[in-house]
């Protein structure tokens, strides 16, 4: 059964403490990609890696760092460096980017981080 | 950076009722897509539009991509309860792998 998957769905951290969110998945897609979802706003992109061992930043990089070593494995790490780090996080992945036809992306379920 | 604006930012509607929302880019996108996202969901790929003034229907979603290329609409006939969530669209320029997200359209049906 191919998808994305998210853990923890839920997670709470103190402030001041680092924090990382995995996201895997077995569709063989090339890109992948994090966003941030507050509440009730829309998608904003944080990373995205088209190729293992290559990232680049997003429009709200700062305040995070990922890692890109796997083709399956996307894991992003929320720094103490993030101001205001409680979001909904979705991770999603596509063919490859850029992609005139069949380039949508598909998303993990989600990870609910709250900082106390 | 560039920006799809989408209007409205939420829709009220009596079950039954239609609904639309609409995507406009300042730029020429190469394709556009919409994503629906269901309340405590994630986004789920709906579909994707390439060609100028291209319409497709999904059962009573009808979707439209403006003749330059430049704007979008979802429309759903006589919604049920079932359509309840937010409706996003985005789209890619010709000089940019990046996909660009509108703020999208929550659809609230009235109780």
């Amino acid at each position: 059964d191919g998808g994305i998957t998210q853990s923890p769905k839920y997670l709470f951290r103190k402030e001041g403490q680092n924090v990382t969110l995995s996201c895997e998945q077995n569709l063989n897609h090339d890109a992948m990609y994090w966003y941030r979802q507050d509440p009730g706003q829309g998608l904003r992109l944080i990373y995205y890696s088209q190729i293992v061992n290559d990232f680049q930043k997003g429009d709200i990089a700062e305040g995070y760092s990922v890692s890109r070593e796997k083709k399956e494995s996307f894991p992003l790490t929320v720094t103490s460096a993030q101001k205001n780090p409680t979001a909904f996080y979705l991770c999603a992945s596509s063919i490859r980017q850029g992609v005139r036809f069949g380039n949508e992306q598909f998303f993990g379920p989600g990870t609910r981080l709250t900082v106390l | 950076g560039q920006q799809v604006m989408q209007i409205p930012q939420y829709q009220h509607v009596q079950e039954g009722e239609d609904f639309t929302t609409y995507c406009n880019s300042s730029t020429t996108l190469s394709n556009i897509q919409w994503y629906k996202q269901r309340p405590g969901g994630h986004p789920v790929f709906l579909i994707q539009l390439v060609k100028s003034g291209e319409v497709k229907k999904q059962k009573r979603l009808t979707f439209q991509f403006g003749e330059a290329k430049k704007n979008s609409s979802l429309h759903i006939t006589a919604t049920q309860t079932t359509d309840v969530g937010t409706y996003f669209c985005a789209g890619h320029e010709d000089s940019n792998y990046q996909l660009i997200w509108g703020a999208g359209t929550k659809l609230i049906i009235k109780p």
